[in-house]
């Protein structure tokens, strides 16, 4: 069953701490993205990596890190310094550009909330 | 500055009639627009997706058209039905070869049974 796997589905944060949001994709694309989906807001981009050992910033990435070691991970640590966390987060994936279509297929999201 | 925006962000249909969902770009630069669904805690799911040397596209009861001329698309669902409801995204990518996608507000579409 093709698709792109979010873990968790909840998650909490405490004050201070660093938490890790995994994204999983077997559909084997190259391009991966994060977003960040506030209440009643669009989707605001964190990172996004085009292929493996790259990865570039998005409009919104201070606070957070990524990385992409393998192709079908692309996970997102909220760090401490993120002062606002709390969100619903979406990863994405898309397959190479074809005449400049960039469809992008999403997971179910995390939702981070600060205890 | 590049913006995707939204006219309304709540539309409310009665069951049966056809949906139009409206959205403004300001990047005259874009050349691939997508309409993605959202549905209530879940992500967001490919609709229908339109290039800028068209000015329509049809598919499985939606129909996206595209205005560049005043940098303007819409989303029109014909017989709204119950599950048609959801929030509504309206994305652009600018001609530049990287696949960053710029998405609007959303539009939340209340369907009346």
């Amino acid at each position: 069953d093709g698709g792109i796997t979010q873990s968790p589905k909840y998650l909490f944060r405490k004050e201070g701490q660093n938490v890790t949001l995994s994204c999983e994709q077997n559909l084997n694309h190259d391009a991966m993205y994060w977003y960040r989906q506030d209440p009643g807001q669009g989707l605001r981009l964190i990172y996004y990596s085009q292929i493996v050992n790259d990865f570039q910033k998005g409009d919104i990435a201070e606070g957070y890190s990524v990385s992409r070691e393998k192709k079908e991970s692309f996970p997102l640590t909220v760090t401490s310094a993120q002062k606002n966390p709390t969100a619903f987060y979406l990863c994405a994936s898309s397959p190479p550009l074809v005449g400049g279509k960039n469809i992008q297929y999403f997971g179910a999201g995390t939702r981070l909330s600060v205890l | 500055g590049e913006s995707v925006g939204l006219h309304l962000p709540t539309l409310s249909v009665q069951e049966g009639d056809n949906s139009i969902i409206n959205c403004a770009y300001s990047n005259s630069a874009s050349d691939y627009f997508i309409w993605y669904k959202q549905e209530s805690g879940k992500g967001p799911q490919f609709i229908i997706d339109i290039r800028s040397n068209m000015d329509k596209r049809q598919g499985q009861r939606v129909t996206v058209l595209l205005n560049k001329t005043v940098k303007h698309l819409s989303l029109q669902i014909a017989a709204t039905q119950p599950g048609d409801s959801a929030v509504y995204f309206c994305a652009e990518k600018n001609s530049g070869g990287y696949q960053k996608v710029t998405f609007g507000t959303g539009t939340k579409l209340q369907v009346i049974p």
